[in-house]
């Protein structure tokens, strides 16, 4: 079955404790993405890459860091997280650059 | 600042009848814009796209219309189901990039 699994679905931690939301497709889509939903606010593209080795800046990028060493797996990194990153996560893939997205079930981060 | 803009957080509607869902933009470089749906803990599906050079696309029950001088389009749902209760966000997106900017988002509600 195509799809985008992200991983954990629900997590509750402490700031400043390091953590990562892996982020899996299996279509070999070329485009992926991370948003976060906040309430009133939409979804926001935290980072997005076009391609293996090559990631870029979305509209929400301070306190994240991505990678894509792989074309199937799509990393979002929490290195110091702090309250105001307590979001609900969507990670997206799409065969390229510009076709409609594909997301993932969401994770929800809580940060106390 | 949004760009894009659903002024509406919830819209109620009966079985059978027609739904419509509005979405405002600012940015006139957009030129590619999509509906996507949502239901509770699931991920954004995509629903209908529409290129900034057509004013209108219909795909089944859902037809998306564009006025680009208004900086305006509306996602139709003709006739609306208890199924289609879900929230509804537009997007839109420009470059090469083609990085979505997505609205707020509207709670449809389709009382039987």
């Amino acid at each position: 079955e195509a799809q985008v699994t992200q991983n954990p679905r629900y997590l509750i931690t402490v700031t400043g404790k390091k953590l990562t939301v892996t982020c899996s497709q299996n279509m070999n889509h070329e485009y992926m993405s991370w948003y976060r939903q906040d309430p009133g606010l939409g979804l926001r593209q935290i980072y997005y890459s076009m391609n293996v080795e090559v990631t870029d800046k979305g509209d929400v990028p301070e306190g994240y860091k991505v990678s894509r060493k792989e074309k199937r797996n799509f990393p979002l990194i929490l290195e110091s997280p702090s309250p105001n990153q307590t979001s609900l996560y969507f990670c997206a893939s799409s065969f390229k650059t510009g076709d409609e997205q594909y997301f993932g079930p969401g994770t929800r981060l809580t940060v106390t | 600042d949004q760009q894009v803009k659903q002024n509406s957080p919830s819209l109620s509607v009966q079985e059978g009848r027609i739904s419509i869902l509005n979405c405002d933009y600012t940015n006139s470089m957009f030129d590619y814009f999509l509906w996507y749906k949502k239901y509770p803990a699931e991920g954004p599906t995509f629903l209908i796209s529409i290129s900034s050079i057509k004013d209108k696309n219909e795909d089944g029950r859902f037809t998306v219309f564009l006025n680009k001088s208004a900086k305006h389009l509306s996602l139709h749902i003709v006739p609306s189901q208890p199924g289609d209760s879900a929230v509804y966000f537009c997007a839109a997106s420009t470059g090469s990039a083609r990085q979505l900017t997505f609205g707020s988002g509207t709670q449809l509600t389709v009382l039987p």
